[in-house]
């Protein structure tokens, strides 16, 4: 099972500011076969990328996705206050899929 | 708008059963894999259930494997989830998504539900 490591835990930003967040694979994620989710409270988890850096229908372009193999990035440009979320990674490479543990993105 | 609506959920004690429906809306239901992906509170998403466009298929994580089935009605548009021997540590939101499979059971999952909330305790 390829086990995701999202870093940091928790991100504490201003509006406006740069997010990167990170998802580390244990195993190397074949055809960049990862995507990102973003989950804002009480709400159901909404697709921003496949395939690593392809952006779901309707994703503003302040996202960006990137990354191959084992790390794997997304950046929020300038955050909006909408973007402060809960993000996931998911690798849809092995067998069975599995998410990271997620990294909280909150005002400061 | 590709819409899920899931219902079904509620309390149940350890040992018992519950069935979860997933009706979906404005889209080809009978073309696309579907999947339950489910979130304990606080915690983050689990991969539960994936079955194919024709339900010839169905895979199963391990946690769920033996006492879950994934089921589909594609003349209602209607995903189902059968969960059986209940126990506290399957408590949880239930989501269903459609599956847009690269390697099934595998793939990326582009339009969710709301979630149905299963408790389960004595």
């Amino acid at each position: 099972e390829i086990v995701l490591t999202q870093s940091p835990g928790t991100l504490s930003l201003s509006p406006g500011e740069r997010a990167t967040l990170s998802c580390r694979a244990s195993q190397s994620v074949s055809n960049s076969w990862l995507a990102w989710y973003q989950q804002r409270p009480g709400q159901a988890p909404r697709l921003l990328f496949y395939g690593a850096s392809s952006r779901a229908s309707g994703i503003p372009d302040r996202f960006s996705g990137s990354g191959s193999g084992t790390d794997f990035t997304l950046t929020i440009s300038r955050l909006e206050p909408e973007d402060f979320a809960v993000y996931y990674c998911q690798q849809y490479d092995s067998s069975p899929s599995t998410f990271g543990q997620g990294t909280k993105v909150e005002i400061k | 708008e590709a819409q899920l609506l899931e219902s079904g959920g509620g309390l149940v004690q350890p040992g018992g059963s519950l069935r979860l429906s997933c009706a979906a809306s404005e889209f080809a239901f009978s073309v696309y894999a579907m999947t339950w992906v489910r979130q304990a509170p606080g915690k983050g998403l689990e991969w539960v259930s994936t079955i194919g466009h024709s339900a010839a298929e169905t895979y199963f994580a391990d946690s769920v494997k033996g006492r879950f089935t994934i089921s589909r009605d594609n003349s209602k548009n209607t995903l189902y989830l059968q969960m059986n021997s209940l126990r506290t540590d399957d408590t949880a939101v239930y989501y269903c998504a459609k599956v847009l499979w690269i390697r099934p059971p595998n793939g990326w999952m582009d339009v969710w539900g709301k979630g149905t909330a299963v408790t389960v305790s004595s």
